[in-house]
């Protein structure tokens, strides 16, 4: 119940194009929905984050839609570019609890 | 400094040696995280604490390991009669009161390399 499980598990995209990564949870409790990108040799940052009131958010070309009755989240990234080539995690939380992290996706943005 | 900040950056130690990672988090955040990353893989939950209350070490994977935090901000992670497959990415994170609670973002350090040979 406490899995979050995140595919694909890596992704090519061309630049200019838009990347999709997917996230499913099992536990209803969860409240706070984070993406985070990690960078070779350097710690997760967060990207953006999303909570279940709400089906979609936007920050420049980062989008999270969220389906609280599919039990899934998803990010999308448009206009993808090679800067974008990092690990992107998706994470879930309860009531401010440890963050339960996918396994990851490694996104390359060929040029 | 500004962020989360974590040494050693990188550790090689001998099967069978006892290992500490300290972490020094985000001046002022009550809540501090430790998580674990193998190669290529996910982050773990280790262990988190939040102010005074009794700290979450459910993610603690055996005996060997422990970790403190005193006076509410520096933390040591200590790995006992290190094994080879505790080689790993240690990374640790900090947040302002719990993280993900009232949209309060964790932080995370660049980690603690640790190599067991």
């Amino acid at each position: 119940q406490q899995q979050v499980k995140q595919s694909p598990q890596s992704l090519i995209v061309q630049k200019g194009g838009i990347s999709i990564i997917n996230c499913a949870y099992e536990n209803t409790a969860f409240d706070y929905f984070p993406w985070y990108q990690q960078f070779p040799g350097k710690g997760p940052a967060l990207l953006i984050a999303i909570r279940p009131d709400v089906s979609e958010k936007k920050e420049g070309r980062f989008t999270i839609s969220f389906n609280k009755s599919a039990k899934q989240f998803s990010l999308h990234i448009m206009d993808s570019q090679p800067g974008d080539s990092a690990t992107y995690f998706c994470a879930a939380s309860n009531q401010g609890g440890k963050l339960i992290f996918g396994q990851g996706t490694e996104l390359s943005v060929k040029p | 400094g500004a962020g989360v900040s974590q040494s050693p950056s990188n550790k090689v130690t001998e099967k069978g040696k006892d290992v500490e990672l300290r972490c020094d988090p985000i001046s002022g955040h009550t809540a501090l995280y430790w998580y674990r990353q193998s190669l290529g893989q996910g982050l773990e939950f280790l262990i988190y604490f939040q102010g005074n209350s009794a700290p979450d070490k459910s993610g603690l994977p055996s005996d060997r390991f422990s970790a403190e935090r005193t006076g509410g901000s520096v933390s040591t992670l200590t790995i006992q009669r290190t094994q080879q497959e505790d080689s790993a990415v240690y990374l640790c994170a900090s947040s302002l009161e719990p993280g993900g609670l009232y949209g309060n973002t964790i932080y995370f350090g660049e980690g603690s390399w640790l190599t067991v040979v």
